[in-house]
C-alpha cells in the first residue's frame, strides 16, 4: 500500500519556464515532508523540507507548497534549468521518534535547453 | 561536504554466495537508515539503527539478511544465502535526529547470477 503517491512519472518543461512536481499522500499522521534530487548513479540528495505547521517553505529557486486538508505537496522550481534534469522523490515521515521515511516513486523532471 | 560512504559500489556475485556491504555514516550523525531500491517497488526501508542500536528491521526478510553496527562508523548488511531476486540499489542513510533530513550514500548496486 503506497502511502505516498506521485502520479506523474515523467515531465519535461522548458528552460526558464516554471516545473511543478506534485506528490499525494494518505497517512494523515505524516508532519514532516522532503523532497529528494536523484541523478543516474548516485544516491538522493536532499533539496528541502516542510513541517506539517506550515504551509510554505522557500530555499532560492525551490519552494515547496504543503495542503493538509488535500493531502497534498508539490515543489515548484523557478526558473528551471537544465542542470535540474533529475529523478525527484517526495518523502513523508511520522513523528514516532523513528524518523523512517516512506517514499514515492519518483518523477522524471527534464528540463529542455 | 560530509557524506555517506558505501563500499563496494557494484557487486556480482552467484546465487549462494554471501554479499556484506558497508556504509559510514556522516559523523555526528546518530541514525541509519537500509534501504532498497527496485523498478518494482522503488526505495523501501529495510532497517534502521539508533545510537546503534538496531529499532526497526522489519522491512528485512530475516531469514537470510542481518543488519548491524559494530561501531558509531560502521554499519553493515549482509546477505547469507543471497538470490537473483535480492538483486538492486541498497543505499545507506544517516541523520542527526528527528525532523532531520536523511542523507544518502551513493548505494552498492548488487547483482546476483
Amino acid at each position: 500500500d503506497q502511502q505516498v503517491k506521485q502520479n506523474s512519472p515523467s515531465l519535461s518543461v522548458q528552460e526558464g519556464r516554471i516545473s511543478i512536481l506534485n506528490c499525494d499522500y494518505t497517512n494523515s499522521m505524516f508532519d514532516y515532508f522532503l523532497w529528494y534530487k536523484k541523478y543516474p548513479a548516485e544516491g538522493p540528495t536532499f533539496l528541502i523540507s516542510i513541517s506539517s505547521i506550515k504551509d510554505k517553505n522557500e530555499d532560492g529557486r525551490f519552494t515547496v507548497f504543503l495542503n493538509k486538508s488535500a493531502k497534498h505537496l508539490s515543489l515548484h522550481i523557478v526558473p528551471s534549468q537544465p542542470g535540474d534534469s533529475a529523478v525527484y522523490f517526495c518523502a513523508a515521515s511520522v513523528k514516532t521518534g523513528a524518523n523512517n521515511l516512506f517514499f514515492g516513486t519518483g518523477t522524471r523532471l527534464t528540463v529542455i535547453p | 561536504d560530509a557524506r555517506v560512504t558505501q563500499t563496494p559500489r557494484h557487486k556480482v556475485t552467484e546465487m549462494g554466495q554471501e554479499v556484506t556491504m558497508r556504509c559510514q555514516p556522516i559523523l555526528g550523525h546518530n541514525t541509519v537508515f537500509w534501504y532498497r531500491q527496485t523498478m518494482m517497488q522503488g526505495l523501501e526501508l529495510l532497517a534502521y539503527f539508533r545510537n546503534r542500536a538496531p529499532l526497526d528491521d522489519s522491512g528485512m526478510p530475516k531469514d537470510r539478511f542481518s543488519a548491524e553496527m559494530p561501531d558509531a562508523t560502521l554499519a553493515t548488511l549482509k546477505i547469507q544465502p543471497s538470490e537473483p531476486r535480492d538483486s538492486a540499489v541498497y543505499f545507506c542513510a544517516s541523520d542527526s535526529g528527528i525532523n532531520q533530513p536523511q542523507h544518502f550514500g551513493d548505494g552498492t548496486r548488487l547483482s546476483i547470477l
